[in-house]
């Protein structure tokens, strides 16, 4: 089955740049999510990356995308502690979403 | 645009208590999602519909767990008799078409 996997922390100082890894295993995704979490809410849509594509970027964030790899990143400039929380990496499924573990992003200021 | 809409935003009860959640999906979404998450098992699919019907329960935990979703415009996930290791946040998804799912807020289940 589809196995999504990213590690669980990562911690970073204010105004640096922060980078959010993710593997997967379904080479046939057609798309690959990024959703972000914060306290009490649910999952918030933050990009996301069509499967023939490299690269996205979208102001603060970037996303990578390897395929050969099937390696994924998110990467966040200028991080601000508004960005701490959780992210999730997804990728699609026939009808369905598979989700990482989530990595936990503290932001020290 | 209203969003996925949750209720109740927290629940505690007993064990034992039967426990409705319920769930809104934003107009015109034909695909919905159940998902618990926990700290341990992180976040876990428990069934989908597609057009107000079941595609996949094979994540459902046990005969406790049951969802219904009567029209297009609700469902409701259901336990019955609740137990102490139900505690959990409980996530209600939709999408349209093949689009990114949007989450609700989520409801807290907390079982004594």
């Amino acid at each position: 089955g589809e196995d999504v996997e990213q590690s669980l922390f990562l911690s970073v100082r204010e105004g640096d740049s922060s980078v959010i890894n993710c593997t997967y295993t379904d080479s046939s995704s057609t798309y690959l999510y990024w959703y972000k979490q914060e306290p009490g809410a649910g999952l918030q849509l933050l990009t996301y990356i069509f499967s023939n594509m490299d690269m996205k970027q979208d102001q603060r964030l970037t996303v990578l995308l390897n395929k050969k790899d099937k390696h994924l990143s998110l990467r966040i400039a200028d991080t601000q502690t508004g960005d701490s929380a959780i992210y999730f990496c997804a990728e699609s499924g026939a009808n369905n979403l598979f989700f990482g573990t989530g990595t936990r992003l503290t932001v020290i200021p | 645009d209203a969003g996925v809409i949750q209720s109740p935003r927290h629940e505690v009860t007993e064990m034992g208590q039967e426990v409705t959640l319920r769930c809104k999906p934003i107009s015109g979404h034909n695909s919905l999602f159940w998902y618990r998450q926990t700290m341990m098992r992180g976040l876990e699919l428990l069934i989908y519909f597609n057009n107000n019907v079941p595609i996949d329960d094979s994540g459902m935990p046990e005969d406790r767990f049951s969802a219904k979703m009567p029209n297009a415009s609700f469902s409701t996930l259901k336990i019955q008799p609740s137990e102490p290791r139900d505690s959990a946040v409980y996530f209600c998804a939709t999408t349209g078409g093949s689009g990114p799912q949007h989450f609700g807020d989520g409801t807290r289940l907390s079982i004594l």
